[in-house]
């Protein structure tokens, strides 16, 4: 599976965008970039996934270079609810699992 | 309509000691996956069940044995209880054309175990 690199912590202030870079410079072809968040205490939740375009939905858009070696995050705006660790996963469309790295701690000060 | 659903929420046990942990999926998933989630580390994946038997296992010694149910609910079992095996347990489901299709996967809040 190809390695992301993320920042290890980033702060946003709330009400701005949130803005969280990952770095997937192995990435073969066939293999989706996705999104999860864990908030504290809680188990990861599924944010967004995209292959080439970049994606948006009702929580974030996501943003992959065209090269597909990099890809970015973007909570429009930003709450302090989205305080969170992000978790950026390449993933091949065959694989059964999902490999964590240990994600960019977001936190969101008002 | 619940979610992942698992319990017991926390446990503590000694080493050496044997534990059962359980899941039931989101309604309408068949397949279960289980995480291990060591403090401040992301989930490391432990193994898949669907219709009833382990489908993919990652890099996790036979301490570590499950079970899906024909409801499709599962359990974890660890035996000989390290130290090391303190962490969140979290199981995850998904339906079986849905996690090839969008790699979504639902997880539940997790049962902290502590082994002293």
């Amino acid at each position: 599976d190809a390695k992301t690199t993320q920042p290890t912590s980033m702060d946003c202030a709330e009400g701005r965008a949130a803005n969280l870079p990952c770095n997937h410079s192995t990435i073969s072809g066939n293999e989706y970039v996705y999104w999860y968040r864990q908030i504290h205490s809680q188990g990861p939740q599924y944010i967004i996934h995209g292959l080439k375009n970049n994606e948006t939905n009702e929580m974030a858009s996501l943003i992959i270079t065209e090269d597909r070696k990099s890809s970015t995050l973007i909570l429009p705006h930003a709450t302090l609810r989205d305080t969170a660790v992000y978790y950026c996963i390449v993933r091949p469309p065959e694989a059964q699992k999902l490999v964590f790295g240990q994600g960019t701690r977001l936190t969101i000060n008002p | 309509d619940a979610g992942v659903t698992q319990s017991p929420t926390h446990l503590i046990k000694t080493r050496g000691q044997q534990v059962t942990l359980r899941c039931s999926p989101k309604s309408g998933h068949d397949t279960v996956s289980w995480y291990q989630q060591a403090l401040g580390q992301g989930p490391q994946f432990i193994f898949q069940y669907y219709e009833e038997e382990e489908r993919q296992r990652g890099n996790f010694p036979d301490r570590f044995s499950g079970h899906q149910f024909p409801n499709y609910s599962s359990e974890l079992n660890v035996n000989a209880l390290l130290l090391g095996d303190s962490a969140l347990y979290l199981c995850a489901s998904s339906p079986s054309w849905g996690f090839a299709n969008t790699g979504e996967l639902f997880f539940g809040e997790g049962s902290r175990l502590t082994v002293l």
